[in-house]
This record gives C-alpha cells, sequence and structure tokens, in this order.
C-alpha cells in the first residue's frame, strides 16, 4: 500500500531557531513529491520536487529531495512566530499513464514561540 | 483567497438532516476534488472529477454523494451522515490531473454531525 510518513508530528521551537521536517515515502511509480503549508484551512503550495539533490528555495524555506532514501526535507531558518503552521507532503504516483495520485503524510504541525 | 471558493465555512448538521457543500474555481482547471481532513490523519481522497466526469471514487460511503455540473462547481451532497464524518472538508482543483502544476485548495468547510 502505497503510504507517506512524516515526522516529527509536532515541533515546538523559538524564533530564530532552523527546523528541520521529514518526509519518506514507499509509492509506486513515483512521479514528484509536493510540500504544502496549511496555517488556518487551505493548504498552499510551497515546492515541488521531481529531481534528486537538485535543493529548491524561496525564501528562508528549501527543500530537496533524496530519491535513493525515498525521502525529503523542508527546511527552514530563523522561524518567525508566522511559519506556525501545519506542513503537508505529498506525493504524486500510484499509477501508470498520464495521471497519477496525490498521497498526503499526516502532516507535520510546528510552534513557533516568541 | 485562493480561486477556489468553499461554501459554508461551518456547519453543524444532525444525523438526518440532508446538506450540500459547495465549491467553486475560476482558475479555468479542469479537475477537481473532494478531500477528508479528520484530526491527525492524512488528507483522504475521496472524489476525483475530470472535466465533469467523475474518474475516481475511494470506496466512500453512500452517504456521500459528489456532483460536477461544469467545469467550475462541484457540489458535495450530504445525507444521514454519522458523528464520525465530522471533519474539514477541503475541495482542489489543478489544470489537469498530470499534476505537473499542483493544486489549488479551498479554505475548506468545518462539518460537525451532532
Amino acid at each position: 500500500e502505497d503510504k507517506v510518513v512524516q515526522s516529527p508530528l509536532s515541533l515546538v521551537v523559538h524564533e530564530g531557531d532552523t527546523v528541520t521536517l521529514n518526509c519518506s515515502y514507499e509509492v509506486t511509480n513515483f512521479r514528484s513529491l509536493l510540500w504544502y503549508k496549511q496555517e488556518k484551512k487551505a493548504p498552499t503550495f510551497l515546492f515541488m520536487l521531481t529531481s534528486s539533490g537538485i535543493e529548491k528555495k524561496s525564501g528562508r524555506l528549501s527543500s530537496i529531495l533524496d530519491k535513493k532514501e525515498l525521502s525529503s526535507i523542508l527546511n527552514i531558518t530563523a522561524t518567525q512566530t508566522g511559519d506556525s503552521a501545519i506542513y503537508l507532503c505529498a506525493v504524486v504516483g500510484g499509477s501508470s499513464g498520464n495521471t497519477g495520485k496525490l498521497i498526503f503524510g499526516q502532516g507535520t504541525t510546528l510552534q513557533v514561540k516568541p | 483567497e485562493t480561486g477556489v471558493t468553499q461554501t459554508p465555512r461551518h456547519l453543524v448538521m444532525g444525523m438526518t438532516n440532508k446538506k450540500s457543500l459547495k465549491c467553486e474555481q475560476h482558475l479555468g482547471h479542469n479537475a477537481m476534488y473532494w478531500y477528508k481532513q479528520s484530526a491527525k490523519k492524512p488528507l483522504e481522497l475521496m472524489f476525483v472529477y475530470s472535466l465533469e466526469e467523475r474518474v475516481e471514487n475511494n470506496s466512500v460511503p453512500s452517504r456521500f454523494s459528489p456532483e460536477c455540473p461544469n467545469s467550475s462547481h462541484l457540489f458535495l451532497h450530504l445525507h444521514t451522515l454519522q458523528p464520525e464524518d465530522s471533519a474539514l472538508y477541503l475541495c482542489a482543483s489543478s489544470r489537469d490531473r498530470d499534476f505537473n502544476y499542483g493544486y489549488t485548495f479551498g479554505s475548506g468547510t468545518r462539518l460537525t454531525v451532532v
């Protein structure tokens, strides 16, 4: 059965800390891995990763995919209280052909304290 | 706003009621999705519509009935729900089912079944 596992499930840090969130997967026909940030309700898109070893960056956030280890990490440097959210990892895969399925992990709840 | 609008934002219903959730997008996307998000669990895909045709139904109980009258609107009709159906119901859309452009999520409907 296809699955995506995130760790830790929750994390509490102080402003200015650096955090690393993990996502591992066992998915047939892997095509890409996506990270989302969910603050109130609507998850918002952060990154899509398809190639191993190529870091994607957006401000203080960065992410990289390791296809050999079937995993990805999301790094947030110099955290701010506005980074408090649920971070969702999702993998596109699970079927062949031109269409796929988006399989989500449980999410990591990050709380950044002032 | 993300471009995907869901109404109502909150809904409380009894187990014998019939209600409907609405999702609307004007992003020109061809695929629309219903997801269920329960506490501490991964997002669960319920239904997928592509070009107004239902292409996926993930063993969802018949008390949930989707409807897609056109490519911009998606409904989820609810009847005789159970308390365990209480959750956040998220609608999403994508340009196509190839996932090359990711998803856009709505803000969700928080459903409570009493």
